[in-house]
Protein backbone atom coordinates (compact mmCIF):
# COMPACT_ATOMS: atom_id res chain seq x y z
CA UNK A 1 0.00 0.00 0.00
CA UNK A 2 1.03 3.37 -0.69
CA UNK A 3 2.53 5.40 1.47
CA UNK A 4 3.73 8.86 2.76
CA UNK A 5 7.17 8.62 3.95
CA UNK A 6 9.16 11.10 6.05
CA UNK A 7 13.14 11.22 6.70
CA UNK A 8 15.16 11.97 9.28
CA UNK A 9 12.87 9.80 12.30
CA UNK A 10 14.40 12.40 14.40
CA UNK A 11 16.54 15.41 14.72
CA UNK A 12 18.18 16.90 17.48
CA UNK A 13 19.16 20.60 16.89
CA UNK A 14 20.55 23.65 18.51
CA UNK A 15 18.19 26.85 19.11
CA UNK A 16 18.53 28.64 16.53
CA UNK A 17 19.45 26.41 13.43
CA UNK A 18 17.64 25.68 10.69
CA UNK A 19 15.88 22.53 9.98
CA UNK A 20 14.84 21.16 6.88
CA UNK A 21 12.11 18.07 7.46
CA UNK A 22 11.40 15.88 3.91
CA UNK A 23 8.40 14.03 3.00
CA UNK A 24 7.63 11.99 -0.25
CA UNK A 25 3.99 12.18 -0.14
CA UNK A 26 2.58 9.19 -2.34
CA UNK A 27 2.99 9.48 -5.91
CA UNK A 28 -0.11 10.59 -7.70
CA UNK A 29 -1.10 12.63 -4.67
CA UNK A 30 -1.48 16.78 -5.33
CA UNK A 31 -2.64 18.09 -2.43
CA UNK A 32 0.33 18.26 0.44
CA UNK A 33 0.36 19.30 4.07
CA UNK A 34 2.18 19.57 7.26
CA UNK A 35 1.25 19.04 10.61
CA UNK A 36 2.39 18.89 14.25
CA UNK A 37 1.75 17.78 17.48
CA UNK A 38 3.39 19.34 20.36
CA UNK A 39 3.85 15.96 23.04
CA UNK A 40 0.97 15.45 25.02
CA UNK A 41 -1.41 18.10 22.59
CA UNK A 42 -3.36 17.53 19.76
CA UNK A 43 -2.43 17.35 16.13
CA UNK A 44 -2.49 20.98 14.72
CA UNK A 45 -2.52 22.01 10.95
CA UNK A 46 0.33 24.20 10.12
CA UNK A 47 0.27 24.67 6.19
CA UNK A 48 -1.28 22.60 3.10
CA UNK A 49 0.21 23.42 -0.61
CA UNK A 50 -1.32 22.37 -3.83
CA UNK A 51 0.28 23.56 -7.25
CA UNK A 52 3.54 25.07 -5.95
CA UNK A 53 1.88 27.77 -3.52
CA UNK A 54 0.19 27.34 -0.11
CA UNK A 55 -3.64 27.18 0.04
CA UNK A 56 -3.66 27.96 3.25
CA UNK A 57 -1.66 28.39 6.30
CA UNK A 58 -2.78 28.09 10.23
CA UNK A 59 -1.79 31.09 12.51
CA UNK A 60 1.35 28.77 13.75
CA UNK A 61 2.66 29.18 10.75
CA UNK A 62 4.92 32.13 10.51
CA UNK A 63 7.47 33.75 8.70
CA UNK A 64 10.38 31.23 10.05
CA UNK A 65 8.54 28.11 8.38
CA UNK A 66 8.42 27.73 4.70
CA UNK A 67 7.60 24.95 2.67
CA UNK A 68 9.04 24.19 -0.87
CA UNK A 69 8.41 21.14 -3.35
CA UNK A 70 12.14 21.28 -4.80
CA UNK A 71 11.31 18.25 -7.49
CA UNK A 72 8.16 16.25 -8.04
CA UNK A 73 8.78 13.81 -5.34
CA UNK A 74 9.81 15.39 -2.50
CA UNK A 75 8.07 17.98 -0.19
CA UNK A 76 10.03 19.76 2.68
CA UNK A 77 9.44 21.95 5.73
CA UNK A 78 11.92 24.03 6.60
CA UNK A 79 12.27 26.27 10.12
CA UNK A 80 14.72 28.92 9.65
CA UNK A 81 15.38 29.72 13.46
CA UNK A 82 14.08 27.09 15.62
CA UNK A 83 13.28 28.16 19.16
CA UNK A 84 12.45 25.27 21.84
CA UNK A 85 8.85 25.37 21.48
CA UNK A 86 8.99 23.89 18.11
CA UNK A 87 10.16 20.88 19.53
CA UNK A 88 7.25 18.56 18.56
CA UNK A 89 6.65 15.59 16.15
CA UNK A 90 6.11 16.63 12.58
CA UNK A 91 3.44 15.06 10.18
CA UNK A 92 3.59 14.87 6.60
CA UNK A 93 0.70 13.88 4.86
CA UNK A 94 -1.26 13.96 1.19
CA UNK A 95 -3.90 13.48 -0.61
CA UNK A 96 -4.98 13.10 -4.42
CA UNK A 97 -7.82 15.89 -4.29
CA UNK A 98 -8.43 18.94 -1.91
CA UNK A 99 -12.57 18.57 -1.71
CA UNK A 100 -13.68 17.00 1.09
CA UNK A 101 -14.47 13.71 0.88
CA UNK A 102 -10.76 12.76 -0.61
CA UNK A 103 -8.86 10.90 2.19
CA UNK A 104 -5.65 12.57 3.44
CA UNK A 105 -2.86 9.73 4.41
CA UNK A 106 -0.23 10.76 6.99
CA UNK A 107 3.48 9.80 7.33
CA UNK A 108 4.81 8.32 10.48
CA UNK A 109 6.33 11.56 11.38
CA UNK A 110 9.63 13.61 11.91
CA UNK A 111 10.55 13.93 15.76
CA UNK A 112 12.24 17.50 16.80
CA UNK A 113 13.85 18.29 19.02
CA UNK A 114 15.47 21.66 19.83
CA UNK A 115 17.76 22.38 22.61
CA UNK B 1 -15.73 22.64 10.66
CA UNK B 2 -18.36 21.70 12.77
CA UNK B 3 -17.12 20.88 16.52
CA UNK B 4 -17.14 16.64 17.84
CA UNK B 5 -17.77 15.49 21.34
CA UNK B 6 -16.12 12.50 22.58
CA UNK B 7 -15.49 10.67 25.50
CA UNK B 8 -11.69 10.76 26.82
CA UNK B 9 -11.45 7.11 27.25
CA UNK B 10 -13.33 3.73 26.57
CA UNK B 11 -11.93 0.51 27.43
CA UNK B 12 -13.11 -2.75 25.54
CA UNK B 13 -12.52 -6.40 25.92
CA UNK B 14 -10.50 -8.51 23.03
CA UNK B 15 -12.16 -9.99 20.61
CA UNK B 16 -15.27 -7.69 21.42
CA UNK B 17 -16.63 -5.27 19.42
CA UNK B 18 -15.61 -1.49 20.08
CA UNK B 19 -18.22 0.95 19.73
CA UNK B 20 -16.93 4.55 20.09
CA UNK B 21 -19.84 7.00 19.87
CA UNK B 22 -19.13 10.60 18.23
CA UNK B 23 -21.43 13.67 18.43
CA UNK B 24 -21.44 16.20 15.81
CA UNK B 25 -24.87 18.23 16.91
CA UNK B 26 -23.87 20.83 14.56
CA UNK B 27 -22.48 19.64 11.37
CA UNK B 28 -23.62 20.78 8.17
CA UNK B 29 -24.75 18.85 5.04
CA UNK B 30 -21.56 19.01 3.11
CA UNK B 31 -19.84 17.77 6.11
CA UNK B 32 -18.33 14.65 6.22
CA UNK B 33 -17.49 12.44 9.13
CA UNK B 34 -13.96 10.75 9.29
CA UNK B 35 -12.04 8.83 12.15
CA UNK B 36 -8.29 8.43 12.14
CA UNK B 37 -6.50 6.37 14.92
CA UNK B 38 -2.95 7.49 16.50
CA UNK B 39 -1.02 4.81 17.90
CA UNK B 40 1.29 5.84 20.55
CA UNK B 41 2.88 8.87 18.48
CA UNK B 42 2.99 7.62 15.34
CA UNK B 43 0.88 9.33 12.29
CA UNK B 44 -2.55 9.29 12.31
CA UNK B 45 -4.32 6.60 10.61
CA UNK B 46 -6.97 6.68 8.23
CA UNK B 47 -9.58 4.20 9.15
CA UNK B 48 -12.77 5.30 7.31
CA UNK B 49 -15.48 8.01 6.83
CA UNK B 50 -18.57 8.99 5.48
CA UNK B 51 -21.54 11.43 4.51
CA UNK B 52 -24.96 9.84 5.42
CA UNK B 53 -24.53 6.49 4.58
CA UNK B 54 -23.22 3.83 6.80
CA UNK B 55 -19.58 2.61 5.75
CA UNK B 56 -17.65 -0.23 5.95
CA UNK B 57 -14.08 -1.53 4.61
CA UNK B 58 -11.81 -4.08 5.69
CA UNK B 59 -10.94 -1.88 9.09
CA UNK B 60 -14.26 -0.96 10.75
CA UNK B 61 -17.51 0.62 9.72
CA UNK B 62 -19.47 3.77 10.46
CA UNK B 63 -22.96 4.29 11.27
CA UNK B 64 -23.99 7.87 10.80
CA UNK B 65 -27.92 8.70 12.51
CA UNK B 66 -30.57 9.62 10.00
CA UNK B 67 -30.13 13.46 11.45
CA UNK B 68 -26.42 13.01 11.24
CA UNK B 69 -25.89 14.99 14.66
CA UNK B 70 -23.86 11.80 15.59
CA UNK B 71 -21.80 8.55 14.53
CA UNK B 72 -20.51 5.33 16.00
CA UNK B 73 -17.26 3.94 14.53
CA UNK B 74 -17.34 0.32 15.38
CA UNK B 75 -14.12 -2.19 15.46
CA UNK B 76 -16.22 -5.57 14.95
CA UNK B 77 -13.34 -7.52 16.90
CA UNK B 78 -11.06 -5.39 18.75
CA UNK B 79 -7.64 -6.64 18.95
CA UNK B 80 -4.51 -5.18 21.70
CA UNK B 81 -3.04 -3.95 18.53
CA UNK B 82 -6.68 -1.62 18.36
CA UNK B 83 -5.45 0.37 21.53
CA UNK B 84 -4.75 3.86 20.66
CA UNK B 85 -6.21 7.00 20.53
CA UNK B 86 -9.60 7.64 18.07
CA UNK B 87 -10.13 10.82 15.88
CA UNK B 88 -13.72 11.57 14.86
CA UNK B 89 -13.49 14.72 12.98
CA UNK B 90 -15.83 16.55 10.53
CA UNK B 91 -14.54 18.11 7.37
CA UNK B 92 -15.83 20.11 4.50
CA UNK B 93 -12.65 22.08 3.48
CA UNK B 94 -11.04 22.69 0.12
CA UNK B 95 -7.21 22.28 1.40
CA UNK B 96 -7.83 19.44 3.89
CA UNK B 97 -7.52 21.66 7.01
CA UNK B 98 -8.18 18.65 9.85
CA UNK B 99 -9.26 19.94 13.17
CA UNK B 100 -8.31 17.00 16.02
CA UNK B 101 -9.92 17.28 19.22
CA UNK B 102 -8.72 15.08 22.44
CA UNK B 103 -10.05 12.07 20.87
CA UNK B 104 -11.31 8.80 22.69
CA UNK B 105 -8.41 6.66 24.28
CA UNK B 106 -9.87 3.07 23.78
CA UNK B 107 -7.54 0.61 25.46
CA UNK B 108 -8.38 -3.03 24.57
CA UNK B 109 -7.77 -5.42 27.21
CA UNK B 110 -7.32 -9.03 27.35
Amino acid sequence: EPEVTQTPSHQVTQMGQEVILRCVPISNHLYFYWYRQILGQKVEFLVSFYNNEISEKSEIFDDQFSVERPDGSNFTLKIRSTKLEDSAMYFCASSRRGQAGNTIYFGEGSWLTVV
Amino acid sequence: DAKTTQPPSMDCAEGRAANLPCNHSTISGNEYVYWYRQIHSQGPQYIIHGLKNNETNEMASLIITEDRKSSTLILPHATLRDTAVYYCIVHYNQGGKLIFGQGTELSVKP
